[in-house]
């Protein structure tokens, strides 16, 4: 599959708690987003990165998160100190420099309880 | 700052009926772009449009770009059970408006119901 992997693709945990999410977006796509879905909205922009360099960042995305891509390849997104409004659908997705088309992974659905 | 609305937000509809859904950007857009996403599933592209006035078709799927780059629309003719889902515009600024350049705003999309 060449398609954007996101991982894990559920996770739960206690309020209070890190976690951290991994996407790997298609091997040639140079840009890479972030997105959060709740149920019944769609989905919000939260950051993105053009190769390794983060160039947007969302007013939605509060000092407990931050992101990064290390190597210009896969993106991990980190929430420090969950709050039960952080459960949510967190989507990734990639696309090519001149390209507006965005591949969207599976996502992670996030539980905090 | 930006705002997509889509409405309606759900519409039931026999299966061989039209559907219409409607996006509204409260700023002008360099460009739209429309996605479905099945229940449980993640968006998938469907198309872009780019330019004033532009009319674009998929099959059965019409999209429209309004003059003023500011409203688009998306028109299934004769629905079939495979077009469950919901239907989400998603807009972008062009560069240098102070509206997030390359992060897409969506709207809230139009959940399409098919009663066979």
């Amino acid at each position: 599959d060449t398609g954007v992997s996101q991982n894990p693709r559920h996770k739960i945990t206690k309020r209070g708690q890190n976690v951290t999410f991994r996407c790997d977006p298609i091997s040639e796509h140079n840009r890479l987003y972030w997105y959060r879905q709740t149920l019944g909205q769609g989905p919000e922009f939260l950051t993105y990165f053009q190769n390794e360099a983060q160039l947007e960042k969302s007013r939605l995305l509060s000092d407990r998160f931050s992101a990064e891509r290390p190597k210009g390849s896969f993106s991990t997104l980190e929430i420090q100190r969950t709050e039960q409004g952080d459960s949510a659908m967190y989507l990734c997705a990639s696309s090519l420099k001149n390209s507006y088309e965005q591949y969207f992974g599976p996502g992670t659905r996030l539980t905090v309880t | 700052g930006q705002q997509v609305m889509q409405i309606p937000q759900y519409q039931h509809v026999q299966e061989g009926e039209d559907f219409t859904t409607y996006c509204n950007s409260s700023t002008t857009l360099s460009n739209i772009q429309w996605y479905k996403q099945r229940p449980g599933g993640h968006p998938v592209f469907l198309i872009q449009l780019v330019k004033s006035g532009e009319v674009k078709k998929q099959k059965r799927l019409t999209f429209q770009f309004g003059e003023a780059k500011k409203n688009s629309s998306l028109h299934i003719t004769a629905t079939q059970t495979t077009d469950v889902g919901t239907y989400f515009c998603a807009g972008s600024v062009p560069p240098n408006s102070g509206g997030g350049a390359d992060g897409l705003t969506f709207g809230k999309g139009t959940h399409l119901i098919i009663q066979p």
